[in-house]
């Protein structure tokens, strides 16, 4: 079976403080994809990242950067120096290989304070 | 270039009404998604076509509820009729052409059903 917990249901900060949203998944695929999606206040769902599970490199874009551990199957994203447009709702997924199916987390909403 | 549209962006009706919900995916994929977002049930995948053929609707909550693709570039949800529960966010998503298995998502219809 598959499954995707993110434990943090909602997360405040003050701005300019880094926060580490965290992503742990289940799975027993040796190929899998692992996604961050964020959904704005506004409501659209935009795509962030997509990591393959032979690729454990961590990634950064900007102030956006990716921790993925197969070991304790964790792919955590943290923000450095938020700001008030981070607030949203962000969801980790799951995806396996030659799968269609998204395994959504339930998401976790973050809260920037000016 | 553009991407996942959907239209309406809110459609308010009231109940034994029929909705029509539309969705252009992005020009050059060949897999689409309709999901449901609600508060209880988080996001909910309906309807997955691939190539113009429903694959998988397993998702679909009942016979009130019926999607089509009749071609690459369009694809419709409707529902009929309408009920107060089926109030919710549908998201239409695609995927494919050089992108992995990420699917990118439309901004989303509000349904409201009086």
């Amino acid at each position: 079976a598959q499954k995707v917990t993110q434990a943090q249901t909602e997360i405040s900060v003050v701005e300019k403080e880094d926060v580490t949203l965290d992503c742990v998944y289940e799975t027993r695929d040796t190929t899998y994809y692992l996604f961050w999606y964020k959904q704005p206040p506004s409501g659209e769902l935009v795509f962030l990242i997509r990591r393959n599970s032979f690729d454990e490199q961590n990634e950064i874009s900007g102030r956006y950067s990716w921790n993925f551990q197969k070991s304790t199957s964790s792919f955590n994203f943290t923000i450095t120096a938020s700001q008030v447009v981070d607030s949203a709702v962000y969801f980790c997924a799951l995806n396996r290989d030659s799968s269609y199916k998204l395994i959504f987390g339930s998401g976790t909403r973050l809260l920037v304070r000016p | 270039d553009a991407g996942v549209i959907q239209s309406p962006r809110h459609e308010v009706t009231e109940m034994g009404q029929e909705v029509t919900l539309r969705c252009k995916p992005i020009s050059g994929h060949n897999s689409l998604f309709w999901y449901r977002q609600t508060m209880m049930r988080g996001l909910e995948l309906l309807i997955y076509f691939n190539n113009n053929v429903p694959i998988d609707d397993s998702g679909m909550p009942e016979d009130r509820f019926s999607a089509k693709m009749p071609n690459a570039s369009f694809s419709t949800l409707k529902i009929q009729p309408s009920e107060p529960r089926d109030s919710a966010v549908y998201f239409c998503a695609s995927r494919g052409g050089t992108t992995y298995n990420e699917q990118f998502f439309g901004p989303g219809t509000r349904l409201t059903v009086l």
